[in-house]
């Protein structure tokens, strides 16, 4: 059965720390995203990745596909970085299967 | 990155009438669409996958008399949500996959979003 799960569910963290968000999945994929939503529900693609490991300013992600895991980390994290972090699996069939996603808090 | 954009991105409705919700691929040819609907707290579930100039495949459960899908050209495709009621209002989201320049083929992008309340 295709399933991704993701840790933890809930993280509140003081800005500046650095968070990581994880992703385990069952089964080989084709591809994994990192999506990121705000509390108005607009979904925003941070990253789509197959192997190794992809950065775009303090976000980095990684996937180690011998292990099904991917880790989304922020670094220096901020208070604009408050939303629902969604791991979701594109499992062969091009469809995306989701996780239940991380809803991360910065405090100021 | 690609954009896509819905419209309206909300809409209240008296209980019986239809609301019709397109999703717009601005920049790109979207030769697929997907529609997801999402209930507060919990995650994205797929509707139904729409492939220009084709009828859209529905995943189980979804009844596609209901929530009519068309995706008549390569940058629109449009949710009709048939004699809406209450149990009906929920979040919708469309994302499209295409290829166009720097835009992988296996990559989505997704729609702001569109909720819909139904009285």
């Amino acid at each position: 059965k295709n399933e991704v799960e993701q840790s933890p569910q809930n993280l509140t963290a003081q800005e500046g720390e650095f968070i990581t968000i994880n992703c385990s999945y069952s089964v080989g994929i084709s591809a994994l995203h990192w999506l990121q939503q705000h509390p108005g529900g607009g979904i925003v693609s941070l990253f789509m990745l197959s192997s190794g490991k992809k950065k775009h300013g303090r976000l980095i992600a990684t996937i180690n596909i011998q292990e099904k895991h991917s880790s989304l980390h922020i670094t220096a994290s901020h208070p604009r970085d408050s939303a629902v972090y969604i791991c979701a699996v594109d499992f062969g069939n091009e469809k995306l299967t989701f996780g239940t996603g991380t809803r991360l808090t910065i405090i100021p | 990155g690609a954009v896509v954009s819905q419209h309206p991105s909300w809409v209240i409705c008296k209980s019986g009438t239809s609301v019709k919700i397109e999703c717009r691929s601005l920049d790109f040819q979207a030769t697929t669409m997907f529609w997801y609907r999402q209930f507060p707290k919990q995650s994205l579930m797929l509707m139904a996958t729409s492939n220009e100039g084709s009828k859209a495949t529905y995943e189980q459960g979804v009844e596609k008399d209901k929530f009519l899908i068309n995706h008549a050209s390569l940058t629109l495709s449009t949710l009709t949500v048939t004699s809406a009621h209450p149990e009906d209002s929920s979040f919708y989201i469309c994302s499209a996959r295409g290829e166009w320049g720097r835009v992988a083929y296996n990559e989505q992008f997704f729609g702001p979003g569109t909720r819909l309340t139904v009285l």
